[in-house]
């Protein structure tokens, strides 16, 4: 059974670095790309980028570049996304996604991770 | 950037047809891809590739792509399909979302 299980809640505050997570299981991690998408509060799916944990083949969305890192460990399947200094509108709801080979579209998401910046 | 429109609501009655549209230019030379996603859960995808259904979506979910309009449908529409709907396309574009309400 393929499984993206995603680390805990966070509250933070602004200014403070965090790095969240995205535990891939059931196939072969290496051969599909992860996905990291965002909903803000109400709102809709935003994209921020992907990534290829076979060769760590990285693209971000433009309104993501510079703001975010993503990065992945294929030896413990695990993808990243990462913030140097957190605002609090980054304050969302975080899901990792699969996405097969050459297809552009989400099989399996993760189950999300909230994010809470406030001071 | 690649920009994709959607209505922000459509309404149908239990047994009805729903359609869910998604502008774009030219958007009928595009993989469109469509998610479903009920409050306090995660998205689920219920059509690939413009029609294609993954496994275990209903077969009263169905999709389209012409011209600068792609459409999502739902046949005999029941209570559990209301949710938020996101149509996406390759370039990591999501469409604002419609919220589909079951009178």
């Amino acid at each position: 059974e393929v499984q993206l299980v995603q680390s805990g809640a966070e509250v933070k505050k602004p200014g403070e670095s965090l790095k969240i997570s995205c535990k891939g299981s059931g196939y072969s991690f290496t051969s599909y790309w992860i996905g990291w998408v965002r909903q803000m509060p109400g709102k809709g799916l935003e994209w921020m980028g992907i990534i290829y944990p076979g060769d760590s083949d990285t693209r971000y969305s433009p309104s993501f570049q510079g703001q975010v890192t993503i990065s992945a460990d294929k030896s413990i399947s695990t993808a990243y996304l990462q913030w140097s200094s957190l605002k609090a509108s980054d304050t969302a709801m975080y899901y990792c996604a699969r996405l097969p080979p050459d297809s552009g579209f989400i099989d399996y998401w993760g189950q999300g991770t909230l994010v809470t910046v406030s001071s | 950037s690649y920009v994709l429109t959607q209505p922000p609501s459509v309404s149908v009655a239990p047994g009805k047809t729903a359609r869910i549209t998604c502008g774009g230019n030219n958007i009928g030379s595009k993989s469109v891809h469509w998610y479903q996603q009920k409050p306090g859960q995660a998205p689920v995808l219920v059509i690939y590739y413009d029609s294609d259904r993954p496994s275990g979506i209903p077969e009263r979910f169905s999709g389209s792509n012409s011209g600068n309009t792609a459409t999502l449908t739902i046949s005999r529409v029941e209570a559990g399909d209301e949710a938020d709907y996101y149509c996406q396309v390759w370039e990591g574009v999501f469409g604002g979302g419609t919220k589909l309400t079951v009178l």
